[in-house]
């Protein structure tokens, strides 16, 4: 079965410093996706980054970016220029390429700004 | 993109009384899922919605417990019977268009459901 870790249940960022958000996942599966998700205050649950694992190149997305390790499974989230809106949980996930399959989500970051 | 409404956006309860939360999508949708998600805690996934047939339960969840109805491709309820305050969660309403892999997964805003 598939897990998804995130070991830092917390963390803190100087506004408009650079966070990494740390995530490692366990699969046997080849062929998958990995997500970034934050969910702020508000519950709404938002996708902030995808990667899928058959891609080298590293997704990127405005002030957001990940470090995807396929062979040591480790799939971090980049948070540059840190904003007081990006206050959040932040949630990493996993979901097989079979179409049909669920995602799997770790524990969760909180994320706290200071300005 | 899509989406998702949930009804009631939180509610009280007493124990051993039963609510039912609807979701309603702007898009058809082919995969409608409803998750859990306890204080502090990450989402677990309870079951899958079905249109036309069962949901389909993850382990630990029952029917009886969490009972969900998909009428059609944009709407489902799920139940939360016989509450207790172990219940006290938010649950949310996520859904997806079945095809690609790749296809986002939307979610809605959650009911905060407190069990007293």
């Amino acid at each position: 079965a598939q897990t998804v870790t995130q070991s830092q249940p917390e963390m803190s960022v100087q506004e408009a410093e650079t966070v990494t958000l740390s995530c490692t996942y366990d699969t046997s599966e080849s062929d998958y996706y990995l997500f970034w998700y934050k969910q702020p205050p508000s519950r709404q649950m938002i996708l902030v980054i995808r990667q899928e694992a058959y891609k080298q190149q590293n997704a990127t997305e405005n002030r957001f970016s990940v470090n995807f390790q396929k062979a040591a499974k480790s799939f971090s989230l980049k948070i540059s220029d840190s904003q007081l809106g990006d206050a959040a949980m932040y949630f990493c996930a996993y979901r097989s390429a079979n179409r049909d399959d669920k995602i799997i989500f770790g524990k969760g970051t909180r994320l706290h700004i200071l300005p | 993109s899509a989406v998702i409404s949930q009804k009631p956006s939180r509610d009280i309860c007493q124990r051993g009384t039963s609510l039912t939360i609807q979701c309603q999508v702007d898009s058809q949708v082919t995969m409608m899922f409803w998750y859990r998600q306890q204080p502090g805690q990450s989402l677990t996934l309870i079951a899958t919605a079905n249109q036309g047939s069962e949901a389909t339960y993850e382990s630990g969840f029952v029917i009886d417990k969490f009972p969900i109805s998909r009428p059609n491709l944009t709407f489902s309820t799920l139940t939360v019977s016989n509450m207790s305050p172990e219940d006290s969660s938010i649950y949310l309403c996520s859904s997806r268009r079945k095809g690609l892999a790749s296809n986002e997964q939307f979610f809605g805003p959650g009911t905060r459901l407190t069990v007293l």
